[in-house]
């Protein structure tokens, strides 16, 4: 079946501008994860969703990034204002509640 | 502490050889444990899941050890395309129920 998509794969921003990522999850899985990646670095967690929960947010690394999910559904990630250091791979993964994640391709970012 | 440590590497080993990575966790409560591997500029992709009496996927060979809180993986017989970063994961418990911790990953360099 259809893995967890990214859109867009790549996105070219300036500095200032605001920015919409998109993730459809694999059909069923109930949590829904979004992670940063910059370049030679670990996964960073940014936000958690599980079902009808309150996501754990706890990742968000300022209030310029917003995260919100549609039921079981599509989520989009927003980083309002951009700056250079948001320049990264954003990551979103999704799994049955407490099992393993599978990933989508990620967004790479680039803030210029 | 970090929830999950890795030893960064990178390990560099040729065709042929064993090679072992190690990883351990603070959370004595965590449940399930898993290994990915990621390749450069890729997402992460589940490699095997790691259970409490230890299995084996092929070359691919996971322990457990929950007294010390620690996780294994040994790659025998290693291939190129076994060049990559390793993940270790572990599934939080208690008020994180459901999130994934990442160490920063091993990269392994596999040479002729």
């Amino acid at each position: 079946g259809a893995g967890v998509s990214q859109s867009p794969s790549n996105k070219v921003t300036e500095k200032g501008k605001d920015v919409e990522l998109r993730c459809d999850p694999i059909s069923g899985h109930t949590a829904l994860y979004w992670y940063r990646q910059r370049l030679g670095q670990g996964l960073e967690f940014l936000i958690y969703f599980q079902g009808n929960s309150a996501p754990d947010k706890s990742g968000l690394p300022s209030d310029r990034f917003s995260a919100e999910r549609t039921g079981e559904s599509v989520s989009t990630l927003t980083i309002q204002r951009t700056q250079q250091e948001d320049s990264a791979v954003y990551l979103c993964a999704s799994s049955v509640s407490g099992t393993e994640q599978y990933f989508g391709p990620g967004t790479r970012l680039t803030v210029t | 502490r970090k929830e999950v440590e890795q030893d960064p590497g990178p390990f560099n080993v040729p065709e042929g050889a064993t090679v072992a990575f190690n990883c351990t966790y603070s959370n004595s409560a965590s449940q399930s444990f898993f290994w990915y591997r990621q390749d450069c500029r890729k997402e992460p992709k589940l490699l095997m899941s790691v259970y409490s009496s230890g299995n084996e996927d092929g070359r691919f060979t996971a322990q457990l050890n929950r007294a010390s809180q620690y996780i294994s993986l040994l790659i025998r017989d290693s291939k190129l395309s076994d060049s990559a970063t390793y993940l270790c994961v572990v599934i939080g418990r208690g008020s994180t129920l459901g999130r994934l911790y990442f160490g920063r990953g091993t990269q392994l360099t596999v040479w002729p």
